[in-house]
């Protein structure tokens, strides 16, 4: 099976634009979750979708949004970019939702300059 | 203070020896997981556990939901084994809340 696989990898915008960020989860997987890691924030969660809908989101502004479409596809949009939303953005993807094993996408490293 | 606290924050082994990273919590969790980050960034799973004690070929994970507290062994370690070790609960709220992460180099 292939493995979660994030687009783009790495991208560099200006503040005040947005950005779209694209998770396609493994075959099967039905919930996929967002995060963001910084070097001073560390990994945190931002949001979760398992079968179209939103179950879950962390503490980020409104400018953070995502969605899931019908084959588990998931995108997150970023509107406003502030110099502070660069990170390294993290999907994961897992069969069911909650306490389930999490599987990584290797990331999409935002820049924002 | 953070929900989630790893010890230490850096680690340096030589090659062979047995390492433990700790990990404690403050919050009721449905499960505890143990990640880790490779220097390109990638994330891996390690284990994924609520009770007891898993075994996976030279890692061993072990959680005390008594007394909130994880640990992760690597017996043997290997210059490969050199990452980011994270601990990560499922809270109450169903979101994940990570530590900060011990860094680890084992030299050859």
């Amino acid at each position: 099976k292939a493995g979660v696989t994030q687009t783009p990898r790495y991208l560099i915008k200006t503040r005040g634009q947005q950005v779209t960020l694209s998770c396609s989860p493994i075959s099967g997987h039905r919930s996929v979750s967002w995060y963001q890691q910084t070097p001073g924030q560390g990994l945190q969660f931002l949001f979760e979708y398992f079968s179209e809908t939103q179950r879950n989101k962390g503490n980020f502004p409104g400018r953070f949004s995502g969605r899931q479409f019908s084959n588990s596809r998931s995108e997150m949009n970023v509107s406003t970019l502030e110099l502070g939303d660069s990170a390294l953005y993290l999907c994961a993807s897992s069969f069911l939702a909650g306490a389930e094993t999490q599987y990584f996408g290797p990331g999409t490293r935002l820049l924002v300059l | 203070k953070n929900e989630v606290e790893q010890s230490p924050q850096n680690l340096t082994a030589q090659e062979g020896e047995f390492i433990t990273i700790n990990c404690s919590y403050s919050v009721g969790i449905s499960a505890l997981h143990w990640l880790q980050q490779h220097p390109g960034g990638g994330i891996v799973s390690l284990f994924m556990l609520s009770s007891g004690k898993k075994k996976h070929g030279r890692l061993i994970a072990t959680i005390n939901i008594q007394e909130k507290h994880s640990s992760l062994h690597i017996t043997a370690s290997h210059p490969r084994d050199s990452a980011v070790y994270i601990c990560a609960v499922d809270g109450n709220t169903d979101k994940l809340i990570f530590g900060t992460g011990t860094r680890l180099q084992v030299f050859p």
